[in-house]
């Protein structure tokens, strides 16, 4: 099974920041790669999808990158509302399907 | 607007069965651009797939459970259910239900667009 890995676990920030989440794939998945943010206590929110793709409805602060192995997932400006958990997600040898062990974004 | 929605009891006992519906609104499940699947998330913990359908019962199972999972489609009740086997403890989790959709070049259905709220279920004696 493909395996991925977040980085960093947590993270502290500021409102206005600029801030990049790293996820790594343990084999090459092509673009096939997505990901959700978390609010506590709700479900999952898809917020890019196909490694760069914004997905509709989407602010535009948000921002994804890389294929194979390396992925980042980037917030410009970070707002109040941005503050959550981060999930990547890979899909490319179906089944299973995994996700990154998340990244829990906190006010500094 | 698409919404969906899970139900079943919220307190099952070890080694019985856990078993969830997910009630579908604002789309047809009988939709051929999309599958119908079950995340779950252990409390403070991450999210993970547990496995998915189409409504025709084509289904994928997360390995390590395959042995003791079955999601199943209804089709006259626009609903999709997940049943699972010999719980213990480790199988407490909030257990969400979700659409998913192709992605733009169709290679998978891998994209989670569409989320049920989730519903915990504890297993305990």
């Amino acid at each position: 099974d493909i395996q991925m890995t977040q980085s960093p676990s947590s993270l502290s920030a500021s409102v206005g920041d600029r801030v990049t989440i790293t996820c790594q794939a343990s084999q090459d998945i092509s673009n096939h790669l997505n990901w959700y943010q978390q609010k506590p206590g709700k479900a999952p929110k898809l917020m890019i999808y196909d490694a760069s793709n914004l997905e509709t409805g989407v602010p535009s602060r948000f921002s994804g990158g890389g294929s194979g192995t390396d992925f980042t997932f980037t917030i410009y400006s970070l707002q109040p509302e941005d503050f959550a958990t981060y999930y990547c997600q890979e899909y490319h040898n179906l089944p299973p399907i995994t996700f990154g062990g998340g990244t829990k974004v906190e006010l500094k | 607007q698409l919404q969906l929605q899970e139900s079943g009891p919220g307190l099952v006992k070890p080694p019985e069965t856990l078993s969830l519906t997910c009630s579908v609104s604002g789309d047809s499940i009988k939709s051929n651009s999309h599958y119908w699947g079950w995340i779950r998330q252990p409390p403070g913990k991450g999210l993970e797939w547990i496995g998915i359908s189409y409504y025709s019962g084509s289904t994928y199972y997360k390995p390590s459970l395959k042995s003791r999972v079955t999601i199943s489609v209804d089709t006259s009740k626009n609903q999709f259910s997940l049943r699972l086997r010999s719980v213990t403890a480790a199988d407490t989790a909030v257990y969400y239900c979700a659409r998913l959709r192709y992605s733009d070049s169709r290679y998978a259905p891998g994209l989670f667009d569409y989320w049920g709220q989730g519903t915990l279920v504890t297993v305990s004696s």
